[in-house]
This record gives C-alpha cells, sequence and structure tokens, in this order.
C-alpha cells in the first residue's frame, strides 16, 4: 500500500527566505506527483504536476523536483512572502486506471513578516 | 476563472440519517471525484467516476456511499445512513482528462458533522 509522508510537519520562517517542502512515497511505481495548497476553509488548489517521465516543474517562485526511483520529491519555494502561509499537501497517483490521489498529512508553513 | 462549487458548506445530521452532498464540476470536464478529510488526518481517495459509472472507488467507498450525475451538471455523493465516523470534510474534485495526466480542481468542500 502507498504511504506519503511529509517533512517537516510545520515550518515557520521570516519573509523573503527560500524554503524546501520534502516528500516521499514507499510505492516508486507512481505515474505522477502533484503538489497541492490547502488554506483554512478553502479547498486543495494544485500547484505543480510532474509526470513520472519528468524531473521538475517550475511555476513563478515554486520548483518542484521528483526522483522516483528514491521516491522523494521536493518543492523549493524562493523568496518566499506572507501570502504563501498554508498547508502544503504532496500526492501520487499510480495510474494504469487507478487515478485516486494517495495524499501526505502536509507541511503547515507559516512565513512571518 | 472557472470552479467546482459545492453545496452545502455545512451539514449537521443526527446517526443514521441519509445525507446528499452537492457539486457542481467545472461543465466543460468529464472526470469526477470525491474525497474526505478527518479533522487532523490526510485527505483520502474516495471515488472516481467517468462517462456515468465508477471507474474507482477505494475501500472506505463501501455500501453506504453512492454516487450519481443526475442531470449532466451536478454531481453527487450519498451517504445512506450515517455514522459518527462519517464526520469530515468532503471535497468534491474534476478535471477534464484525468488524474492521470492533469491536475485536479477541488471545491471548497462540505463539513459533515454527525451527532
Amino acid at each position: 500500500k502507498q504511504e506519503v509522508t511529509q517533512i517537516p510537519a510545520a515550518l515557520s520562517v521570516p519573509e523573503g527566505e527560500n524554503l524546501v517542502l520534502n516528500c516521499s512515497f514507499t510505492d516508486s511505481a507512481i505515474y505522477n506527483l502533484q503538489w497541492f495548497r490547502q488554506d483554512p476553509g478553502k479547498g486543495l488548489t494544485s500547484l505543480l504536476l510532474i509526470q513520472s517521465s519528468q524531473r521538475e516543474q517550475t511555476s513563478g517562485r515554486l520548483n518542484a523536483s521528483l526522483d522516483k526511483s528514491s521516491g522523494r520529491s521536493t518543492l523549493y519555494i524562493a523568496a518566499s512572502q506572507p501570502g504563501d502561509s498554508a498547508t502544503y499537501l504532496c500526492a501520487v497517483t499510480l495510474g494504469g486506471g487507478a487515478d485516486g490521489l494517495t495524499f501526505g498529512k502536509g507541511t503547515h508553513l507559516i512565513i512571518q513578516p | 476563472e472557472p470552479e467546482v462549487t459545492q453545496t452545502p458548506s455545512h451539514q449537521v445530521t443526527q446517526m443514521g440519517q441519509e445525507v446528499i452532498l452537492r457539486c457542481v464540476p467545472i461543465s466543460n470536464h468529464l472526470y469526477f471525484y470525491w474525497y474526505r478529510q478527518i479533522l487532523g488526518q490526510k485527505v483520502e481517495f474516495l471515488v472516481s467516476f467517468y462517462n456515468n459509472e465508477i471507474s474507482e472507488k477505494s475501500e472506505i467507498f463501501d455500501d453506504q456511499f453512492s454516487v450519481e450525475r443526475p442531470d449532466g451538471s451536478n454531481f453527487t455523493l450519498k451517504i445512506r445512513s450515517t455514522k459518527l465516523e462519517d464526520s469530515a470534510m468532503y471535497f468534491c474534485a474534476s478535471s477534464w482528462r484525468g488524474a492521470e495526466v492533469e491536475k485536479l480542481f477541488f471545491g471548497s468542500g462540505t463539513q459533515l458533522s454527525v451527532l
């Protein structure tokens, strides 16, 4: 059974710092990996999707990498801003018709102004 | 920007009662999903729906759960006889080509409280 783990569970940093969130998964036979942002009282917003054949994806100040063989992904946030404060979730899908996502518990990020 | 809409935002029910959670996916999307998140726990997959039938379901999605797309725009999750442990935030999601190849769009959720 696929298990997704995110480290750290919580992180508080001053504004302007670059930071890295980590995600690991136990079954490397994934089809893709997504990073989501979850704000209180709101739904999940997909930030980046990396297909298993890709090594990284970038969107603005966000960069996500994937090392499928070692079962790891990182989300790099450059020049953090208070508006980046949220919970960041990592999720994988096994594909092959099984398109349900398996989520990690998330990293609760606070950016101090 | 198009969005997935869920109603109601909060639902309180008595144990044993039936509830229907409603979702309006993005209009040109073809793949529909329900997820749930119990307070303090991970988001969990319940079911995926494509071409008017269930394409995948998790162990959680037992006989008390059912889904329906009654009219081409709504997507509903019915819980037949609610239990205390069904209390959770339920999220609807949709996509055009499926989670294997593209991002999912999530609604804001329905907070279900079973008393």
